[in-house]
């Protein structure tokens, strides 16, 4: 079965400093790996994407992930946090062949000034 | 270029009451999804349709729960009669249809938050 565990609920930093969020994932096949943003009375929106293209993937607003597969990892990161930065983040996985989205459980990011 | 829309957005009912939802899609995505996030857990998908038909209803509570899209284009989601574990924010979202062994991606809605007292 293919899942997504984000490993930590809850993330918190100071602005300007350091985001890493973590998440592994499981997966028969050649999985492709997204981090989705969710931001408050907000729909979801997609950061990133990995679909098997170069291993490190930019992203929106700063953001970037590396699929390390010895590791089966995905984590996200952005080198600076900005107070805008606080919100829900989810880590998803597709089984190859399949448009079915499988979602982590999300870790929430707070960023304080 | 209009998102994905869903009303309402918020709604209150007493459990064993029925509720429906309803999603527009973006114009021009075929597939459409909905998917429901209990608070604390990320979205589970309930549905996914391709134009009017279901491609995929494996995790919807049939005993209960509805959801079609006859015109291929808006859908409606509904609960029948609703438990206190159905509160949750209920996600539309849309796509174009993905080709066959790869990804398009899907967009979403603000959603709809179901409290059942």
């Amino acid at each position: 079965a293919q899942s997504v565990t984000q490993l930590d609920s809850h993330v918190s930093v100071s602005e300007g400093t350091p985001v890493l969020l973590r998440c592994n994932y499981s997966s028969s096949y050649s999985p492709s790996l997204f981090w989705y943003v969710q931001h408050p009375n907000k729909g979801l929106q997609l950061l990133l994407k990995y679909t098997s293209a170069a291993t490190l993937v930019k992203g929106i607003n700063g953001f970037e992930a590396e699929f390390k597969k010895s590791e089966t990892s995905f984590h996200l990161t952005k080198p600076s946090a900005h107070m805008s930065d606080a919100a829900e983040y989810f880590c998803v996985v597709i089984p190859y062949n399949n448009n079915d989205m499988r979602f982590g459980a999300g870790t929430r990011l707070t960023v304080k000034p | 270029e209009a998102g994905v829309a869903q009303s309402p957005r918020y709604k209150i009912i007493e459990k064993r009451q029925s509720v429906a939802f309803w999603c527009n899609p973006i114009s021009g995505h075929a597939t459409l999804y909905w998917y429901q996030q209990i608070l604390g857990q990320g979205p589970k998908l309930l549905i996914q349709f391709q134009n009017n038909g279901v491609v995929d209803d494996s995790q919807l509570p049939k005993d209960r729960f509805s959801a079609e899209r006859l015109k291929g284009v808006d859908s409606t989601l509904k609960i029948q009669p609703a438990k206190l574990e159905d509160s949750a924010v209920y996600l539309c979202a849309s796509s174009l249809v993905p080709p066959s062994g790869f990804y398009n991606e899907q967009y979403f809605g603000p959603g709809t938050r179901l409290t059942v007292t």
